[in-house]
């Protein structure tokens, strides 16, 4: 399966533990995206990388969240300290982004959250 | 089983009949759109996109519409399978090199036999 992948695929935490999930873009493509998704609404963008560079980060994103690309090959995105209000599904996307061409983002499976 | 111009939360059809999913986008300098439809448990899948300077594209079985005028984009799916049935989203990107997507609200279309 050469499609983004996304690990774990469920994970239950206790309100204010740690949690990090990963993803590994398909091979070639150079952007990588989190989005988060709950219940009813569309993906809402997080943060994105452009090899290892972290290019933009929403004010979704708050303190206590944290990602990384360090290789430009996968990524992680850390929650610490975790709050109900987290509980949602993280989705992954990669896209090759070439100059003057579009932005086609292919997504993951999700990695769904539940924070008791 | 049709609906133009009004986006409409779910959209129950018959097995064979013709789906139109309608979004409205926020941003009039948006450069890029894209449809995507996501099954239960899984990731937004890609269908069809279009830039800002074309009006119409088609795929198999899909075609999707741009008025820039009013900021509304359409996906129309023939002969609409059980298959098809999922959530669909419009997506929109301002500029393709600043990345990051927009996503619309979702319409469910389920489809009957």
């Amino acid at each position: 399966d050469t499609g983004v992948s996304q690990d774990p695929r469920h994970k239950i935490t206790k309100r204010g533990q740690n949690v990090t999930f990963r993803c590994d873009p398909i091979s070639e493509h150079n952007r990588l995206y989190w989005y988060r998704q709950t219940l009813g609404q569309g993906p809402e963008f997080l943060t994105y990388f452009q090899n290892e560079a972290q290019l933009e980060k929403s004010r979704l994103l708050s303190d206590r969240f944290s990602a990384e690309r360090p290789k430009g090959s996968f990524s992680t995105l850390e929650i610490q300290r975790t709050e109900q209000g987290d509980s949602a599904m993280y989705l992954c996307a990669s896209s090759l982004n070439l100059a003057g061409g579009t932005d086609t983002q292919y997504f993951g499976p999700g990695t769904r959250l539940t924070v008791l | 089983g049709e609906s133009v111009g009004l986006h409409l939360p779910t959209l129950s059809v018959q097995e064979g009949d013709n789906s139109i999913i309608n979004c409205a986008y926020s941003n009039s300098a948006s450069d890029y759109f894209i449809w995507y439809k996501q099954e239960s448990g899984k990731g937004p899948q890609f269908i069809i996109d279009i830039r800002s300077n074309m009006d119409k594209r088609q795929g198999q079985r899909v075609t999707v519409l741009l008025n820039k005028t009013v900021k509304h984009l359409s996906l129309q799916i023939a002969a609409t399978q059980p298959g098809d049935s999922a959530v669909y989203f419009c997506a929109e990107i301002y500029n393709t090199n600043a990345g990051k997507s927009t996503f619309g609200d979702g319409t469910t279309l389920t489809v009957k036999p």
